[in-house]
């Protein structure tokens, strides 16, 4: 099976403060995302890495920045947190062969105070 | 970005009932994909649709990719309580990258005993 971990599931963090969230795939895969859910705006992709050191931007980068140094890691980091990036955080891999399938993890829900 | 239109937004059913939900886009789409969030935790895929026409069945849900490769439905039979949860799907538009995947917004199952 396809494991997504997301180091940290819960975290809550002050106005200003940097943030890291850490994710680990472990099936070798190309492709890696960071997403934001909210409710009423569904999943947005906020960056995404088809290798190492490489990443793009997606619909909503701005507040963002990621980190992929080593394939199975992808790192998400929020420079200085502000209250409207209080959300869940979502990280998925997939494979490039595969038809896009994309599998997920169980999600950081951050709370910026 | 790309639009999906998934509908019912929410469904209250008796357990017992079968369900069905669809997405449509005025895009075509390459794959599509079928995930179940349960509160507080990340989509799990359901199941992956890579071909017009395909019909694919994974325990009491079955999920159709329309001929005019712009729509899929899910269908869940006999639901149970555990079925209770959030289902998205997601495509992969024809042609498009590793971010090229669009997202439902999602329907809300919820079931009375």
């Amino acid at each position: 099976d396809v494991k997504v971990t997301q180091s940290s599931r819960y975290l809550v963090k002050r106005t200003g403060e940097k943030v890291f969230l850490e994710c680990v795939q472990d099936m070798d895969h190309e492709n890696m995302f960071w997403y934001r859910q909210d409710p009423g705006l569904g999943l947005r992709l906020i960056y995404f890495s088809y290798d190492v050191k490489m990443k793009e931007k997606g619909d909503i980068p701005e507040g963002y920045s990621v980190s992929r140094e080593k394939k199975e890691r992808f790192s998400l980091i929020l420079e200085s947190a502000s209250t409207n990036q209080t959300s869940m955080y979502l990280c998925a891999s997939s494979r490039t062969v595969s038809g896009n399938t994309i599998y997920f993890g169980e999600g950081s829900w951050l709370t910026v105070v | 970005g790309q639009q999906l239109n998934q509908s019912p937004q929410s469904m209250f059913i008796q357990e017992g009932e079968d369900v069905s939900m669809n997405c449509t886009s005025s895009s075509i789409f390459n794959t599509w994909l079928w995930y179940k969030q349960d509160p507080g935790e990340g989509p799990v895929l359901l199941i992956a649709l890579y071909k017009a026409g395909e019909l694919t069945s994974n325990g009491r849900l079955t999920a159709q990719f329309g001929i005019t490769r712009k729509d899929s439905f899910l269908n869940i039979s006999a639901s149970i309580p555990s079925d209770v949860g959030i289902y998205f799907c997601a495509g992969q538009l024809l042609g498009g990258g590793a971010d090229g995947l669009t997202f439902g917004k999602g329907t809300h199952l919820i079931i009375q005993p």
